[in-house]
């Protein structure tokens, strides 16, 4: 059973701070997604990676796939108020061909 | 991408009845997964619904509980039967693409007096 461990559960910072969610597993994966969760709404795609070592930029957000493909993290630069929500990684792969194994989420606020 | 709906929204239902959630894709596509979510939490699967062909149900979930339809490439329904407070939930269904890469609908909120 391939398991994502999440960390941290729960972040409470305020705006301008920078921040970084983990995402960690024993086992590899052959795609990681991030997504974002509002109340109210599907979790929406932020990025994919699959090549171990890769980094993504989307603005202020920063997103790597770690060399061996079981590790990734989010960093936030200089967080905003509209940054708030559930942050959910996801690995893809291995056996369980089009499922996704999700991590325990995160729960951001950013106070102004 | 996808654009996916589902429906309803929301609903509030007794105990002992069942709900049937619809959810629509704009475009063809060969799996369909089914979810349940607390509010704040993670995701977790309860079903993959292929199109002519039984659905494939995670540990914890049986047919009689949650049984699918995926009558074409573009739909499929979730009913939640015999209802308990404890399935109150959130439940999303969302289809696969390159990559693994999953899109969501925006959820079905359930509330079990």
């Amino acid at each position: 059973t391939q398991l994502l461990e999440q960390s941290p559960q729960f972040l409470s910072i305020q705006e301008g701070e920078n921040l970084t969610v983990y995402c960690n597993s024993s086992s590899v994966f052959s795609s990681l997604q991030w997504y974002r969760q509002e109340p109210g709404e599907g979790p929406v795609l932020l990025v994919t990676v699959v090549t171990g070592g890769e980094v993504k930029k989307l603005k202020r957000l920063t997103f790597q796939f770690g060399d061996a493909r079981k590790d990734s993290s989010l960093h936030i630069t200089a967080a905003q108020p509209g940054d708030t929500g559930l942050y959910l990684c996801a690995g893809g792969g291995g056996t369980s061909y089009g499922k996704l194994t999700f991590g325990q989420g995160t729960i951001l606020t950013v106070h102004p | 991408s996808a654009v996916i709906s589902q429906k309803p929204s929301r609903d509030i239902c007794q105990r002992g009845t069942s709900l049937t959630i619809q959810c629509q894709v704009d475009s063809q596509v060969t799996m369909m997964f089914w979810y349940r979510q607390q509010p704040g939490q993670s995701l977790t699967l309860i079903a993959t619904a292929n199109q002519g062909s039984e659905a494939t149900y995670e540990s914890g979930f049986v047919i009689d509980k949650f049984p699918i339809s995926r009558p074409n490439l573009t739909f499929s329904t979730l009913t939640v039967s015999n209802m308990s407070p404890e399935d109150s939930s959130i439940y999303l269904c969302s289809v696969n693409r390159v990559y693994n890469e999953q899109f969501f609908g925006p959820g079905t909120r359930l509330t079990v007096l």
